[in-house]
């Protein structure tokens, strides 16, 4: 079956640390999106990438990095500059060509906790 | 004027009711409207969507209601049953000559259908 697979599920980061989400797709999606979530924020967008080797800053990409090596893959890096990184993480994908219409298709989401 | 507002931020509804949330924008270049659905500790799943070329679009008990001049759009849920208590979120996007731009999310609604 095609989907999205994050891992892990849970994740827990000491302060100081870098820690970095696995994003993995077989849909043959050539948009990726990395989206956070904080109770009663909605989704707030990270990064995206449209293209492999390609990637655009979202609206609160500080204190994060991301790499698009390979068209199925489109890890994140928690870095320690990024203060309050506690939330729910999830990974999105999208056909990405002329009038789609078929939105994204979500992970199941990496929920990171700081210890 | 990239923003979806979203309301009500919760909703409590009675078994066999109508569930209704509501969305605004400014940006009429948005073209593209869907609706996902998003249970806990899961990612959002696609529910319906919608182009602004028509009014209203029906899937089985979800009802999307759109009003182009006054840049609003709704979700209805007929006869909600306890197994649609989630978090539902409103989105939109822009089409840039045949290629569909990010989405743009609302901040969600927690719905509880009470038994």
């Amino acid at each position: 079956d095609g989907g999205i697979t994050q891992s892990p599920k849970y994740l827990f980061r000491k302060e100081g640390q870098n820690v970095t989400l696995s994003c993995e797709q077989n849909l043959n999606h050539d948009a990726m999106y990395w989206y956070r979530q904080d109770p009663g924020q909605g989704l707030r967008l990270i990064y995206y990438s449209q293209i492999v080797n390609d990637f655009q800053k979202g609206d609160i990409a500080e204190g994060y990095s991301v790499s698009r090596e390979k068209k199925e893959s489109f890890p994140l890096t928690v870095t320690s500059a990024q203060k309050n990184p506690t939330a729910f993480y999830l990974c999105a994908s999208s056909i990405s060509t002329a009038g789609s219409v078929y939105g994204y298709t979500f992970g199941s989401g990496t929920r990171l906790t700081v210890v | 004027q990239q923003q979806v507002k979203q309301s009500p931020q919760s909703l409590i509804v009675q078994k066999g009711g109508i569930s209704i949330i509501n969305c605004a924008y400014e940006n009429t270049a948005f073209d593209y409207f869907p609706w996902y659905q998003q249970f806990p500790g899961k990612g959002p799943a696609l529910l319906i969507a919608i182009r602004p070329d028509v009014s209203e679009k029906k899937e089985g008990r979800f009802t999307i209601s759109f009003n182009k001049s006054a840049k609003q759009f709704s979700l209805h849920i007929m006869d909600s049953q306890p197994g649609d208590s989630a978090t539902y979120f409103c989105a939109a996007s822009v089409n840039y000559g045949g290629s569909q731009g990010n989405l743009i999310f609302g901040k969600g609604t927690k719905l509880s259908v009470k038994p």
